[in-house]
């Protein structure tokens, strides 16, 4: 089965610190992305990072960064200088049949302590 | 630029009744897929229409079903209501070019049966 798993389902991090999400996947693809959506109580899925597979560099937006592991199937997100407006639900995701379905995680819930 | 819109944001409904949400995508973009987001939980692919046909469907019934238009909106409809229909019902629509791959989000419906 082709599946998204994220082993956290909350994590709290203080502001102004860094945070680590945890993500793995089980795919026999060899060319695929990797995606992180952060989900805030507004309920709109907002793409935070994503990652191409044949790229060996891990992807980074501002704050946030990926730990692409390919061979371990590992795809952590890192939050660095927290913020109080990171606060949400994030999920992993991945693509199934060339993006005709977007498989994703559980979720983990970040708190973000002032 | 328009994001993803739908409509309408909440709605309660009794068992046995039918639905129709509506979703009109990301200019640009002609693929719109739905999920189902139970609380607390990842989204759960329920179909993608392109060219105004049903291309990949995940494991939901035949009570749910959609249509896309020429103009590439489209609309899930669900029959015969059950209360486990209650979830966040969001709608995306995809970009395949290389540089933005992905899916934009809309804010969803809330659907809630009583």
């Amino acid at each position: 089965a082709q599946t998204v798993t994220q082993s956290q389902p909350e994590m709290s991090v203080q502001e102004a610190e860094t945070v680590t999400l945890s993500c793995t996947y089980d795919t026999s693809e060899s060319d695929y992305y990797l995606f992180w959506y952060k989900q805030p109580p507004s309920r709109q899925m907002i793409l935070v990072i994503r990652q191409e597979a044949y790229k060996q560099q891990n992807a980074t937006e501002n704050r946030f960064s990926v730990n692409f592991q390919k061979a371990a199937k590992s795809f952590s997100l890192k939050i660095s200088d927290s913020q109080l407006g990171d606060a949400a639900m994030y999920f992993c995701a991945w693509p199934l049949n060339y993006g005709q379905n977007f498989v994703f995680g559980p979720g983990t819930r970040l708190s973000v302590l002032p | 630029d328009a994001g993803v819109t739908q409509s309408p944001t909440h709605l309660i409904k009794t068992r046995g009744q039918q639905v129709t949400l509506r979703c009109s995508p990301k200019s640009g973009h002609d693929t719109v897929s739905w999920y189902q987001q139970a609380l607390g939980q990842g989204p759960q692919f329920i179909f993608q229409y392109y060219e105004e046909e049903e291309r990949q469907r995940g494991n939901f019934p035949d009570r749910f079903s959609g249509h896309q238009f020429p103009n590439y909106s489209s609309e899930l409809n669900v029959n015969a209501l059950l209360l486990g229909d209650s979830a966040l019902y969001l709608c995306a629509s995809i970009s395949y070019g290389r540089a933005n791959y992905g899916y934009t989000f809309g804010s969803g419906t809330r659907l809630t049966v009583v």
